[in-house]
């Protein structure tokens, strides 16, 4: 079945950069687009960005434009979201999720299960 | 584009039929969706394009609308619907505020 599993918790200190990883299964990796969302806590969802499937070209909030870089390795079937430059703000439930399209109408179907990043001096 | 949802929370009885509304601020054919997230877990996508249900999601969830108006609707709510609501758009993936929807 479709799974997208994510890292482990992170705690960093403010300034600092952390990666988060979205290992994919189930399906084939470079059809289907990955997107990054954020839910800090108490907080509504906030859509940080995405990479293709098929290029793997990305695309970012303006918000995050400049702090957040989403790669991918397709041999490994993950994806990654590294942001940097953290702040106490940024403090979050960071989840991928798999874009799945029909006639040009996207939906996010399938989710991973959610990474804390905690962010605390 | 800016999403506005409301009621941002609502309480309601088992068995009645409560409407979420979303107003993007602007229109959007039917480049909408709606999700359910109950805490502590990840967000399920419940509708797509507006109105076309997810395979196993229950027939009492729908959704209507076009352009600038859209609703979801939950005919004969059960306990298991308790839970905050999201409508996204997806001309640039951009989520509403959501609304929890609680039991009485």
């Amino acid at each position: 079945q479709v799974q997208l599993v994510q890292s482990g918790a992170e705690v960093e200190k403010p300034g600092a950069s952390v990666r988060v990883s979205c290992e994919a299964s189930g399906y084939t990796f470079t059809s289907y687009a990955i997107h990054w969302v954020r839910q800090a806590p108490g907080q509504g969802l906030e859509w940080m960005g995405w990479i293709s499937g098929g290029n793997g070209n990305t695309k970012y909030s303006q918000k995050f434009e400049g702090r957040v870089t989403i790669t991918r390795d397709t041999s490994a079937t993950t994806v990654y979201m590294q942001l940097s430059s953290l702040t106490s703000e940024d403090t979050a439930v960071y989840y991928c999720a798999r874009e799945f399209t029909v006639a040009d109408l996207g939906s996010f179907d399938c989710w991973g299960q959610g990474t804390l990043v905690t962010v605390s001096s | 584009i800016q999403m506005t949802q409301s009621p941002p929370s609502l309480s309601a009885s088992v068995g009645d039929r409560i409407t979420i509304s979303c107003r993007p601020s602007q229109s959007i054919s039917n480049y909408l969706n709606w999700y359910q997230q109950k805490a502590g877990k990840a967000p399920k996508l419940l509708i797509s394009a507006a109105s076309s249900l997810q395979s196993g999601v229950p027939s009492r969830f729908s959704g209507r609308g076009s352009g600038t108006d859209f609703t979801l609707t939950i005919s004969g709510l059960q306990p298991e619907d308790s839970a905050t609501y999201y409508c996204q758009q997806t001309y640039s993936w951009g989520f509403g505020q959501g609304t929890k929807v609680e039991i009485e």
